[in-house]
């Protein structure tokens, strides 16, 4: 148990579906972020939030629109995505350097399939 | 932030010392060498992290050459569950967030 909750654990959708994946923190970190990672592929940055304003964006990809309505819930909303997203989706959290050490806490991950 | 070279794999028998290497040559003053793993479908979770001098914790040491040009996570008694992927990453630390690059890493098989 890393404090960093992710739902579903597992997602099946269609390329028309409009569905999202949730994460929730529950460390009272300030900085959350979302990585996708592909079969044998690295783990991509995807979005990054600090104090729930965007502070990066890795060239995604409009069809994944991220969410951060506080500084414990991260969402990333999908729609019309295609098969080649079918991936394992991270999310992380981490606390500034002023109090602790900056290591990222991930969740369990969602994996994603695209019919 | 430094590029990062690591083995493909590596084999280690159960309850041996396994020696992970890692070469940052272009690394600078200001960044750090972290060390994170990735059980199979897990996240990744972190294991320990130094800028110059050497470092222990409860799941492994870190030694960085005195040049800082490479290091090496030392796990000393591997055990089976200590099977994954591990990723060395130098990153500079202090701003809000701490945005990890990740590689291909190394994967380390812990045979019985």
């Amino acid at each position: 148990e890393t404090g960093v909750t992710q739902t579903p654990r597992h997602l099946v959708m269609g390329m028309t579906n409009k569905k999202s994946l949730k994460c929730e923190q529950h460390l009272g970190h300030n900085a959350m972020y979302w990585y996708k990672q592909s079969a044998k592929k690295p783990l991509e940055l995807m979005f990054v939030y600090s104090l729930e304003e965007r502070v990066e964006n890795n060239s995604v990809p409009s069809r994944f629109s991220p969410e951060c309505p506080n500084s414990s819930h991260l969402f990333l909303h999908l729609h019309t995505l295609q098969p080649e997203d079918s991936a394992l989706y991270l999310c992380a959290s981490s606390q500034g350097p002023t109090r602790g050490t900056g290591e990222l806490f991930f969740g369990e991950g969602s994996r994603l399939t695209v019919l | 932030d430094a590029k990062t070279t690591q083995p493909p794999s590596m084999d280690c028998a159960e309850g041996r010392a396994a020696n992970l290497p890692c070469n940052h040559s272009t690394i600078s003053g200001n960044e750090y060498v972290y060390w994170y793993r990735q059980i199979h479908s897990q996240g990744p979770q972190y294991i320990i992290h130094g800028l110059k001098n050497n470092e222990t914790n409860e799941m492994a040491s870190l030694i960085i050459t005195e040049d800082r040009k490479s290091s090496t996570l030392i796990l000393p008694h591997a055990t089976l569950r200590d099977t994954a992927v591990y990723y060395c990453i130098v990153r500079t630390y202090g701003g809000a967030t701490n945005k990890l690059i990740f590689g291909t890493g190394t994967l380390l098989a812990v045979q019985p």
